[in-house]
């Protein structure tokens, strides 16, 4: 078992839908970070969070700790939303990111 | 600043050759990694370095070599590409091994024949 799970791994939706991506881990961890792949391969950061929400435009990313859960939700979607999101772990033990395999959103016009 | 760069973008190697990706950053971080990309599998942790001068093996070492240039600059060598090495590769780095973001450069596709 992946100690880092995304699900689902594919998603596609209209324009306009509320998203909803998930990422449970099973280790110890000091820091969750959410990141966006866009075709053509750049990797950046969305969010790190360690406890609570946070908000970022249409962007907003949750952490339950005792729930070892993490929800990324994007408000009112557009096609350019079009991406791989990414769940990492910063593992506690070792300040060593564990990576999901990611999740693979299309928002259709 | 430029962030983290990396050269080349794109490589087409025949198995048996070798090559060295190059990555820089001028963020004046401490901790920079390597890491393989895969379709259908997360990023794997080829080698890091937590400072410089330092360096060790991450998950998938086999097969690659790293220098730790200076504070700025971390190469991946490939001695004797195989197919099974055909990724995208991406470099990043941390202001140290705490920190908890990380910053990638741009990645390089690299296709082994």
């Amino acid at each position: 078992k992946n100690e880092v799970e995304q699900s689902p791994q594919n998603l596609t939706a209209q324009e306009g839908e509320f998203i909803t991506i998930n990422c449970s881990y099973s280790v110890g961890i000091s820091a969750l970070h959410w990141l966006q792949q866009h075709p053509g391969g750049g990797i950046v950061s969305l969010f790190m969070l360690s406890s609570g929400k946070k908000k970022h435009g249409r962007l907003i990313a949750t952490i339950n700790i005792q729930e070892k859960h993490s929800s990324l939700h994007i408000t009112a979607s557009h096609p350019r939303d079009s991406a791989v999101y990414i769940c990492a772990v910063l593992y506690r033990s070792n300040y060593q990111l564990i990576w999901g395999a990611g999740t693979k959103l299309i928002i259709k016009p | 600043n430029a962030g983290v760069t990396q050269t080349p973008k794109f490589q087409v190697l025949k198995t048996g050759q070798s090559m060295t990706l190059q990555c820089a950053q001028d963020m004046n971080h401490n901790s920079m990694y390597w890491y393989r990309q895969d379709p259908g599998m997360g990023l794997r942790l080829i080698y890091y370095s937590a400072s410089e001068g330092t360096t060790d093996k991450g998950e998938v070492p086999n097969g690659y070599n790293v220098s730790r240039l200076n504070k700025r600059e971390f190469s991946l060598r490939l001695e004797s590409a195989a197919p099974s090495q055909t990724s995208v590769y991406f470099c990043a780095s941390r202001e140290d091994a705490r920190s908890y973001e990380q910053y990638f450069g741009p990645g390089t596709r690299l296709t082994v024949t």
